[in-house]
């Protein structure tokens, strides 16, 4: 199975701030990745798939980046709406895999 | 407007079954590959199963290969997920969730929760 590993787990941030979450595959996944978000007691949403492929109404702010094992999500002017839990996954090959997730809080 | 409603989550004993139903609508039900996706309380998202869209093939995670089975009703578009020899560990909110061809999710159920406890 291909491990993705998020980091930071979590971070604390401030509204305007540029930020920056890693997603790293245990394998080459060949742009094969998604980003989520994931609010407090929501459903997850679709942000970027083909690792940077923005999904029809996110906003521009987000986009993302990558190649072979390393993918990163970036936000580049946060907003209050963005304090969400993001999760990336990998659908190179079955079992579809997510990192661990990591929590945007406010600073 | 494509929509996914789960139905089917509740209260097991360890050892017991679960079928899980997920009714959609807003799109071509036999085109597209549908998946169930697993969040345990506090924790992140794992993938547990998917069937393609004429459900001539399917996939599991390992966590339920052998006691969870994914399938669909074309004629009812609704996806199902039984569960048998549940174990605590199952415990989760489940979500129906629309899959792209490649495999990632478009749109989400709102989710039903499984318990598993005695």
């Amino acid at each position: 199975d291909i491990q993705m590993t998020q980091s930071p787990s979590s971070l604390s941030a401030s509204v305007g701030d540029r930020v920056t979450i890693t997603c790293r595959a245990s394998q080459g996944i060949s742009n094969s990745l998604a980003w989520y978000q994931q609010k407090p007691g929501k459903v997850p949403k679709l942000l970027l798939y083909a690792a940077s492929r923005l999904e029809s109404g996110v906003p521009s702010r987000f986009s993302g980046s990558g190649s072979g094992t390393d993918y990163t999500l970036t936000i580049s002017s946060l907003q209050p709406e963005d304090f969400a839990t993001y999760y990336c996954q990998q659908y190179y090959t079955t079992p579809w895999t997510f990192g661990q997730g990591t929590k945007v809080e406010i600073k | 407007e494509v929509q996914l409603l789960e139905s089917g989550g509740g209260l097991v004993q360890p050892g017991g079954s679960l079928r899980l139903s997920c009714a959609a609508s807003g799109f071509t039900f036999s085109t597209y590959a549908m998946s169930w996706v697993r969040q345990a309380p506090g924790k992140g998202l794992e993938w547990v199963s998917a069937i393609s869209g004429s459900g001539a093939n399917t996939y599991y995670a390992d966590s339920v290969k052998g006691r969870f089975t994914i399938s669909r009703d074309i004629s009812k578009n609704t996806l199902y997920l039984q569960m048998n020899s549940l174990r605590v560990e199952d415990t989760a909110v489940y979500y129906c969730a629309k899959a792209h061809s490649s495999g990632f999710f478009h749109y989400w159920g709102q989710g039903t929760l499984v318990t598993v406890s005695s």
